[in-house]
């Protein structure tokens, strides 16, 4: 089946735009996730989500940014008054049950959105 | 906190040689510990996933080991091959604690493989 999608592939935003990214996760899937991978670093937890529920925004680096996911599908991460220290891959990942520790499931990534303040 | 630290961060090496990478992780309390190759311009593909209670994994060319006491993971890919060059990914899921669902990322290491 298919796998995690993101849109766009890659961004280009000027410094104070706000900007949107988008995520399709695997289909069923209740867990999603959001990465930030800054060049040359590995990439760091953002927020998660059960089904609708923002379980955990501890990651997020201020209140520029906010994610979101209305039907317990699709997420949009949306940044907004974009800065330089913005520009990241930013990763999204799904996976197929809640993230209890009884019974962890794998996290499936998508391609990144590759974002470019400039 | 947990840190998650990958040696060395490149490696260049020629065809047919076998590699060791390594991952070293500062909080032993881990649930499973993952590898992933990362190829530029693509998310994550998962290579390995070893249970806190195993000792070793093991898919085709790709042998991965884990000492949870030592806090060290090895990544031994045997015969390389040009297609293997990539950034390979470490990480670690926590075992307790409200967060045990974060996974915590190495740097990567940088793997070329000559022809």
């Amino acid at each position: 089946g298919a796998g995690v999608s993101q849109s766009p592939r890659y961004k280009v935003a000027k410094r104070g735009q706000d900007v949107a990214l988008r995520c399709d996760p695997i289909s069923g899937h209740v867990s999603l996730f959001w990465y930030q991978q800054a060049l040359g670093q590995g990439p760091e937890f953002l927020t998660y989500f059960q089904n609708e529920a923002q379980l955990d925004k501890s990651g997020l680096p201020s209140d520029r940014f906010f994610a979101e996911r209305p039907e317990g599908s699709v997420s949009t991460l949306k940044i907004q008054r974009t800065q330089q220290e913005d520009s990241a891959v930013y990763l999204c990942a799904s996976s197929l049950g809640p993230q209890r520790l009884a019974f962890a499931y794998e996290q499936y990534f998508g391609p990144g959105t590759r974002l470019t303040v400039t | 906190k947990q840190e998650v630290t990958q040696i060395p961060a490149a490696l260049s090496v020629p065809e047919g040689e076998n590699l060791v990478l390594n991952c070293s992780f500062t909080d032993s309390a881990i649930y499973n510990l993952q590898w992933f190759r990362q190829d530029p311009g693509k998310g994550l593909t998962s290579l390995l996933l070893i249970q806190s209670s195993q000792r070793e994994q093991t898919s085709g060319r790709l042998n991965a080991s884990l000492d949870k006491s030592s806090g060290r993971s090895t990544l031994y890919i045997a015969a390389s091959q040009p297609g293997d060059s990539a950034t390979y990914l470490c990480a670690v899921r926590l075992g307790s604690g409200g967060s045990n669902y974060k996974l915590t990322f190495g740097k990567g290491t940088l793997l070329t493989v000559n022809p």
